[in-house]
């Protein structure tokens, strides 16, 4: 696609159901992140994928966070038993290859906003 | 935690004027990029600058990097209503578990007033 896709737009949960936030990458970006940002502040790192190696979950901040990516390309972030601290814009970016070190640029989604009720 | 540190918090100027948001970091980086975000949605890149360039231009938007003081700064000129937004610098740090993250501090918000 032309951009970095997120689903849903906004979502509105129950506490304690479960939830779940998608993303379809640029075609041919092998690197994919996830990103969440509370209200008024910075982007928080969750969970990072590039290309068949494993995920880098050092961000995810509990056991009910976890993320996969299917066949290379979309991603799904699933949040269980969700809790009203979850509230957020889950935001999801990719970058040619590895893209930091190297200098390429990330582009981000226009994210998920989840309120959690 | 927190790798950038962007100052002022908010930052609210007329139209024309010059914008100049500051960027503090921590740790040594291989780059440091500027991204803007409006209303809270997605960010969209601006610029990026190596570790071993001091000053880069695009357009309208000037940015330098000083790294031995670890700081960063963005200048708009002759600012536009338009580039009323958030602005966050980003830097590439080491995550520990095998990957470089981008990490993002809490932003400057710009009011631009026409």
């Amino acid at each position: 696609g032309a951009g970095v896709s997120q689903s849903p737009s906004n979502k509105v949960t129950e506490k304690g159901k479960d939830v779940e936030l998608r993303c379809d990458p640029i075609s041919g970006h092998t690197a994919l992140y996830w990103y969440r940002q509370s209200l008024g502040q910075g982007l928080e790192f969750l969970i990072y994928f590039q290309g068949n190696s494993a995920p880098d979950k050092s961000g995810l901040p509990s056991d009910r966070f976890s993320a996969e990516r299917t066949g290379g390309s979309v991603s799904t972030l699933t949040i269980q038993r969700t809790q009203q601290e979850d509230s957020a814009v889950y935001l999801c970016a990719s970058s040619l290859a590895e893209g930091l070190a190297s200098g390429n640029t990330i582009y981000f989604g226009e994210g998920s906003w989840l309120t959690v009720v | 935690s927190q790798q950038g540190e962007e100052d002022p918090q908010a930052l609210s100027i007329q139209e024309g004027e010059n914008a100049t948001m500051n960027c503090s970091y921590k740790t040594s980086i291989n780059n440091l990029q500027w991204y803007r975000q409006n209303s809270g949605r997605g960010l969209v890149h601006l610029i990026l600058i190596r570790s071993n360039e001091r000053e880069k231009h695009s357009g309208r938007l000037r940015v330098t990097l000083d790294t031995s003081k670890k700081s960063s700064s963005l200048l708009i000129t002759a600012s536009r209503a338009a580039d009323t937004a958030s602005y966050f610098c980003a830097t590439d740090a080491y995550s520990g578990a095998g990957s470089y993250q981008l990490t993002f501090g809490k932003g400057t918000k710009l009011s631009v007033i026409p």
